[in-house]
């Protein structure tokens, strides 16, 4: 079975400096998806970025970036240029791509970090 | 273009109390599925849909019931609410055979007293 360790319960950036969130996962398939969800104190669950397994280049998305490490099973999430409006709870979550999943598309998360953005 | 929309989005129930969780969505995604979210335990998926008139149980399908009449709908209903049921209820869609992300309601904070 699949799962997603979250390693950091809690971080914390200034404004306008640049963090880090780590996310590792155990899985022996060859293709899938990976995904960072942010979830603020409105509840709201806000896709951040997506990464397919198959592509070696890191996906960017505006100042969210990742670094995949397929053989490592690594799949961190660096903010830029840290906003006040970042701070929230991050979520590293894995899909079974459709090929191998059948009906179920279901998402396994990591337990989330909590990230504090310091004036 | 609304997206998902769920309702209500907070409700305290007594013990043994029946409710439905309302879900719609109006981006004609074919999956759509329940989670819940609880402290240290991450989100766990309750029941899923792949379609009108197809529903499957996910890891804690235990007193929830789902029905898909329509590709937009997908209630969830608590038959008899027990305090562990207290939780916060995610609503998500998806369209199939895409590497897309999950689009998600704007959640459902439950009590049960």
């Amino acid at each position: 079975a699949q799962t997603v360790t979250q390693s950091q319960p809690e971080m914390s950036v200034q404004e306008a400096e640049t963090v880090t969130l780590s996310c590792t996962y155990d899985t022996s398939e060859s293709d899938y998806y990976l995904f960072w969800y942010k979830q603020p104190p409105s509840r709201q669950m806000i896709l951040v970025i997506r990464q397919e397994a198959y592509k070696q280049q890191n996906a960017t998305e505006n100042r969210f970036s990742v670094n995949f490490q397929k053989a490592a099973k690594s799949f961190s999430l660096k903010i830029s240029d840290s906003q006040l409006g970042d701070a929230a709870m991050y979520f590293c979550a894995y899909r079974t791509s459709p090929l191998n999943a059948g009906n179920n598309r279901k998402l396994i998360w990591g337990l989330g970090t909590s990230l504090a953005v310091n004036p | 273009n609304a997206g998902v929309t769920q309702t209500p989005k907070f409700q305290v129930l007594k013990t043994g109390q029946s409710m439905t969780l309302q879900c719609a969505q109006d981006m004609n995604h074919e999956y759509m599925s329940w989670y819940r979210q609880d402290p240290g335990m991450g989100l766990r998926l309750i029941h899923y849909s792949v379609g009108a008139g197809i529903t499957d149980q996910g890891e804690v399908p235990n007193g929830y019931n789902v029905s898909r009449s329509t590709t937009e709908d997908f209630p969830l209903r608590l038959l008899s609410a027990a305090p562990s049921q207290t939780s916060v209820y995610f609503c998500a869609s998806l369209p199939t055979r895409t590497a897309a992300g999950y689009t998600f309601g704007s959640g459902t904070r439950l009590t049960v007293v």
